[in-house]
């Protein structure tokens, strides 16, 4: 059973645009999300996180979004630039226990 | 400081044969987890660590694969008579308890 999902394995978006990458999670005892960034042939490092008691976190230009009630988090990536194509992972947590890692998107910046 | 290092970067072996998979975390991290990533796929958690406790082995595929992390440091993942679906990048992080995880370049095991 999934604890956290990336239901899109992929995403391509145009240079300069927003890039939104979403991920559910169904445990609610998760207080804790992060985002991590992989290039291939590298291990993932990490990106943002937010707590649960906070509805965003904004680093730069990755802000992520939390709703708790909804059970979603988002990564939202503006301006895009061709450096941001790589797989994202989102990653969840109840601080007292192993972080769970979702199965990542790749996103791809259009030239 | 160093950050997570792991070895070796690639290895090739045959069906059947055993592999070990290093692993060196950061220095003073309690937390160490193995992760694998197969073809296509996302992080497959197979075991965490966390100081002198108990390792968390529910993700260990099978029970050819095994892990040990002595002295609350280097940490060895262990596959026994290896299969072509263990073919995978075996990922090393570390992390101050449940805090940000420092991943390793990872480990590419080819099993013929």
């Amino acid at each position: 059973d999934q604890q956290v999902k990336q239901n899109s394995p992929s995403l391509s978006v145009q240079e300069g645009r927003i890039s939104i990458l979403n991920c559910d999670y169904t445990n609610s005892m998760f207080d804790y999300f992060l985002w991590y960034k992989k290039y291939p042939a590298e291990g993932p490092t990490f990106l943002i996180s937010i707590s649960s008691i906070k509805d965003k976190n904004e680093d730069g230009r990755f802000t992520v979004f939390l709703n708790k009630s909804a059970k979603h988090l988002s990564l939202h990536i503006v301006p895009s630039q061709p450096g941001d194509s790589a797989v994202y992972f989102c990653a969840a947590s109840d601080r007292d226990d192993k972080i769970i890692f979702g199965k990542g998107t790749r996103l791809h910046i259009l030239p | 400081g160093a950050g997570v290092s792991q070895s070796p970067s690639n290895k090739v072996t045959e069906k059947g044969k055993d592999v070990e998979l290093r692993c060196d975390p950061i220095s003073g991290h309690t937390a160490l987890y193995w992760y694998r990533q197969s073809l296509g796929q996302g992080l497959e958690f197979l075991i965490y660590f966390q100081g002198n406790s108990a390792p968390d082995k529910s993700g260990l595929p099978s029970d050819r694969f095994s892990a040990e992390r002595t002295g609350g440091s280097v940490s060895t993942l262990t596959i026994q008579r290896t299969q072509q679906e263990d073919s995978a990048v075996y990922l090393c992080a570390s992390s101050l308890g449940w805090d940000t995880q420092y991943f390793g370049p990872g480990t590419r095991l080819t099993v013929l």
